[in-house]
């Protein structure tokens, strides 16, 4: 039962353009949500996240967007810069005996071209 | 900060062997961390939550005498991979749970590739 699903495996955007990545979940317990963005052989590095109390968070280039109505959450880049090329994860806390646990997504692969 | 490292990154062994993962935060103390198994292509799977002077907690369908977990420090929690096999062969990354402002925040190893052939 994949909890945090992210269904596009790949996305591939102009330099400059903005890129858009989407995740699903459907647990309504989750509380805390992540993006991660991680290099083949590496871990994972925390890129923004968001509490369920609020609907956007910023930081930068990256901005998070909140829809718990429709259990959605998506990552804006904008612009997007060749340097961004990587898998991006998703993942969800939920709180109570739970809390601290992630559950990813899938990942999705984003490549930006110059 | 908030730096945690993996040993050793890359690790080939027979099978039938035993295999030994570090977690080690290097720049904070963390009394929770969390092992993860990522096939390729696929996402990251928790498998068992290790919290420094108690049992690790085991995820289900984790085998627990086959995936030791010791977490024997406030900054060292090991993986013990027993009797490993080829369908052992994965990326296992470790994340310590660090407490930032009455929030706690994980942060991710570098992983381990482990091959067994």
């Amino acid at each position: 039962d994949q909890q945090v699903k992210q269904n596009s495996p790949s996305l591939s955007v102009q330099e400059g353009r903005i890129s858009i990545l989407n995740c699903d979940y459907t647990n309504s317990m989750f509380d805390y949500f992540l993006w991660y963005k991680k290099y083949p052989a590496e871990g994972p590095t925390f890129l923004i996240s968001i509490s369920s109390i609020k609907d956007k968070n910023e930081d930068g280039r990256f901005t998070v967007f909140l829809n718990k109505s429709a259990k959605h959450l998506s990552l804006h880049i904008v612009p997007s810069q060749p340097g961004d090329s990587a898998v991006y994860f998703c993942a969800a806390r939920a709180g109570g005996t739970s809390y601290g646990k992630l559950t990813f997504g899938q990942g999705t692969i984003l490549t930006v071209h110059p | 900060g908030a730096v945690v490292s993996q040993h050793p990154s890359r690790v080939i062994c027979k099978s039938g062997t035993s295999v030994k993962i570090e977690c080690r935060s290097l720049d904070f103390q963390a009394t929770t961390m969390f092992w993860y198994r990522q096939f390729p292509k696929q996402s990251l799977m928790l498998m068992a939550t290790s919290n420094e002077g108690s049992k690790a907690t085991y995820e289900q369908g984790v085998e627990k005498d086959k995936f030791l977990i010791n977490h024997a420090s406030l900054t060292l929690s090991t993986l013990t991979v027993t009797s490993a096999h080829p369908e052992d062969s994965s990326f296992y990354i470790c994340s310590a749970m660090e407490n930032r402002g009455g929030y706690n925040e994980q942060f991710f190893g570098p992983g381990t590739r482990l091959t067994v052939l």
